[in-house]
């Protein structure tokens, strides 16, 4: 079946610091994908949508400065968590789906900033 | 409305086997998500699946029927550790999240 590769699973990193998380679509074309972010003890939460070649459309109240996505090809997206700080710390997961067919999920990634 | 449904508790005896079952009623479905959960702590991914049939992983599990709004989590040769909440949770046509209410799974020696 479809295979989404997020990377890295889990990362440590210095408040101040940025950190880029990867997603990629091994077998099918990721026109569109999704990056959600989990908060403790409560649901995962869309962060933005971003469609290949076009910019991120962010969800209301999710700082677009602060979470660069970029969606440059059909196979890769990048969320990068600029300057970050440890209410950033949490677990991001992203989706893809090649047009309109299934979203397949990522395994995630376990964000720690110190 | 929406509407999850999954047993609040169940009690299994270690070293067995358990399945969680899981009834969805959502406003369109983009896949389905099982997290364990310990008291005080994050839930944990456990397993994805978008597509019917079974997908394995080691001792767990995870199965679906789009056609039925079904799914379940199986738990093989059950570990102490393994007590825990059990979430189901459901994408829906917004590729929103929607929860469970969880299920309390108790390990008996």
């Amino acid at each position: 079946g479809a295979v989404v590769s997020q990377h890295p699973s889990w990362v440590i990193c210095k408040s101040g610091t940025s950190v880029k998380i990867e997603c990629r679509s091994l077998d099918f074309q990721a026109t569109t994908m999704f990056w959600y972010r989990q908060f403790p003890k409560q649901s995962l939460m869309l962060m933005a949508t971003s469609n290949e070649g076009s910019k991120a459309t962010y969800e209301q109240g999710v700082e677009k400065d602060k979470f660069l996505i970029n969606h440059a090809s059909l196979t890769l997206s990048t969320l990068t968590v600029t300057s970050a700080h440890p209410e950033d710390s949490s677990f991001y997961i992203c989706s893809a789906r090649e047009r309109e067919a299934e979203a397949f999920f990522g395994q995630g990634t376990r964000l720690t900033v110190v | 409305g929406q509407n999850i449904d999954q047993p609040t508790e169940m009690t299994a005896t270690e070293g067995a086997i358990v399945q969680i079952n899981c009834t969805y009623q959502t406003s369109g479905f983009n896949g389905l998500f099982w997290y364990q959960q310990h008291a005080g702590e994050a839930p944990t991914f456990l397993s994805y699946n978008v597509l019917d049939g079974l997908e394995e992983k080691g001792r767990f599990s995870s199965f679906l029927s789009r056609s039925k709004g079904y799914s379940y989590l199986l738990l093989k040769e059950l570990q102490m550790k393994d007590s825990a909440s059990y979430l189901c949770a459901v994408i829906d046509s917004n590729y929103q999240l929607i929860w469970g209410a969880g299920t309390k799974l108790i390990i008996k020696p």
